[in-house]
């Protein structure tokens, strides 16, 4: 299987400032036929379930804001929220879906500083 | 409007069966492929189960054997078939879309609220 790997765990950034979190997979995730990175995003608030943010590690989902924003290829990966707001505290997990099992990173909780 | 009920949940002991079920709307769940996650109480997200939708099925290790994933056109109803439950098994049980194409299969843009089972002696 496919370790998808977060960093930090948690953090907490002041409103309006920029956050970053970062994904790493034990393998790569980039299939070099479509040049396409299996790699996902997703948000998930408390009492919720996940909701899709990003795929092809960076074609934003219909209706998911433009702060929203995922980037890296092979095994390294980001997601930038690049002004938090306050509805976007929650826990964010990547996933890989390029080989079976699907799995996902243990998640990057945001809160607000 | 998409939207992904999902019913079955609750208690049961070690050793028990239960049926989970997962009723679509706005979309038709065998022109898709319909996967089952779950997330133990406060801990991240497992991938359980995937029916492809040509048929095929296919399952994480830990449950291999034990849950069978279906599906009913008639009903646009997917269900989780589940045997031999552990105490490990439990957790909330979400139905998620994947995409219509095979590349975005694992993909999971839709996700039902979930239904919580508890197996506990």
């Amino acid at each position: 299987d496919i370790v998808m790997t977060q960093s930090p765990d948690s953090l907490a950034v002041s409103l309006g400032e920029r956050a970053t979190i970062n994904c790493k997979s034990s393998q790569t995730v980039l299939y070099t036929s479509n040049n396409n990175n299996y790699l996902a995003w997703y948000q998930q608030k408390p009492g919720q379930p996940p909701k899709l943010l990003i795929y092809w590690a960076s074609t934003r989902e219909s209706g998911v804001p433009d702060r929203f924003s995922g980037s890296g290829s092979g095994t390294d990966f980001t997601l930038t929220i690049s002004s938090l707001q306050a509805e976007d505290v929650a826990v964010y997990y990547c996933q890989q879906y390029y080989i079976t099992p699907p799995t996902f990173g243990q998640g990057t909780k945001v809160e607000i500083k | 409007e998409v939207q992904l009920v999902e019913s079955g949940g609750g208690l049961i002991q070690p050793g028990g069966s239960l049926r989970l079920s997962c009723a679509a709307s706005g979309f038709t769940v065998s022109s898709n492929y319909m996967s089952w996650v779950r997330q133990a109480p406060g801990k991240g997200l497992e991938w359980v189960s995937i029916i492809h939708s040509g048929g095929s099925t296919y399952y994480a290790d830990s449950v291999k054997g034990r849950f069978t994933i279906s599906r009913d056109h008639s009903k646009n109803t997917l269900y989780l078939q589940m045997n031999s439950l552990r105490t490990e098994d439990t957790a909330v049980y979400y139905c998620a879309r994947g995409g219509v194409d095979a590349a975005l299969a694992f993909a999971f843009d839709y996700w039902g609220q979930g239904t919580l089972v508890t197996v506990s002696s």
